[in-house]
């Protein structure tokens, strides 16, 4: 069965550091989002990229936060210079396509620990 | 704002049980519906789509009330393996695309 995978599982940086964490989506989907979720809290949306563009991003992604496709595979997320209050799992997604957009399938997350 | 609210648990309940969780939306305008399973720190897995009034899958009935703006999930016959957070999903289309609002999520501990 396909499936979403990422890269590291787990990254400890110190703040002020660039990170970056990398996804392979999905072979066949065309949607791919960024999520994050701090320790006990609730999933939060950051960032959907459709036909190699943001189509919509959250409050949080701010302009230290930036997306990229670089190939036709990966698909990344970059923290320029990332806070403590950046530490949290990040989840990559992807979905099929326009009319199934809400059925999205995670990886299995990035756990990020800024210090 | 876009609010999803759930019950937080936990439901402790023996194998065999019938559990069901409850969840409110504030999107009066949504359209389509979410339940997502997750196990501890492991990434949200999708459970159920509910397009329509409802959906069954096997032990798993998902069903909506659009004029309450509820949306419910009830296990049946509940297995051990099915301890996790069950997390309510709906999509915000607003923008166009395919943001999802999350839950807070239910726990659920099935208990031999």
């Amino acid at each position: 069965e396909p499936e979403v995978t990422q890269t590291p599982s787990h990254q400890v940086t110190q703040m002020g550091q660039e990170v970056i964490l990398r996804c392979v989506p999905i072979s066949n989907h065309l949607y791919f989002y960024w999520y994050r979720q701090i320790l006990g809290q609730k999933v939060e949306f950051l960032v959907s990229f459709y036909n190699n563009e943001i189509s919509e991003k959250s409050e949080i992604f701010d302009d230290q936060f930036s997306v990229e496709r670089p190939d036709g595979s990966n698909f990344t997320l970059k923290i320029r210079s990332t806070k403590l209050e950046d530490s949290a799992m990040y989840f990559c997604a992807s979905s099929e396509n326009f009319s199934r957009r809400g059925e999205q399938y995670f990886g299995p997350g990035t756990r990020l620990t800024v210090t | 704002r876009k609010e999803v609210e759930q019950d937080p648990g936990p439901f402790n309940v023996p194998e065999g049980a019938t559990v069901a969780f409850n969840c409110t939306y504030s999107n009066s305008a949504s359209q389509s519906f979410f339940w997502y399973r997750q196990d501890c720190r492991k990434e949200p897995k999708l459970l159920m789509s509910v397009y329509s009034s409802g959906n069954e899958d096997g032990r798993f009935t998902a069903q909506l009330n659009r004029a309450s703006q509820y949306i419910s999930l009830l296990i049946r016959d509940s297995k051990l393996s099915d301890s996790a957070t069950y997390l309510c999903v709906v999509p915000d289309y607003s923008g166009g695309y395919n943001k999802l609002i999350f839950g807070a999520g239910t726990r659920l501990a099935v208990h031999p």
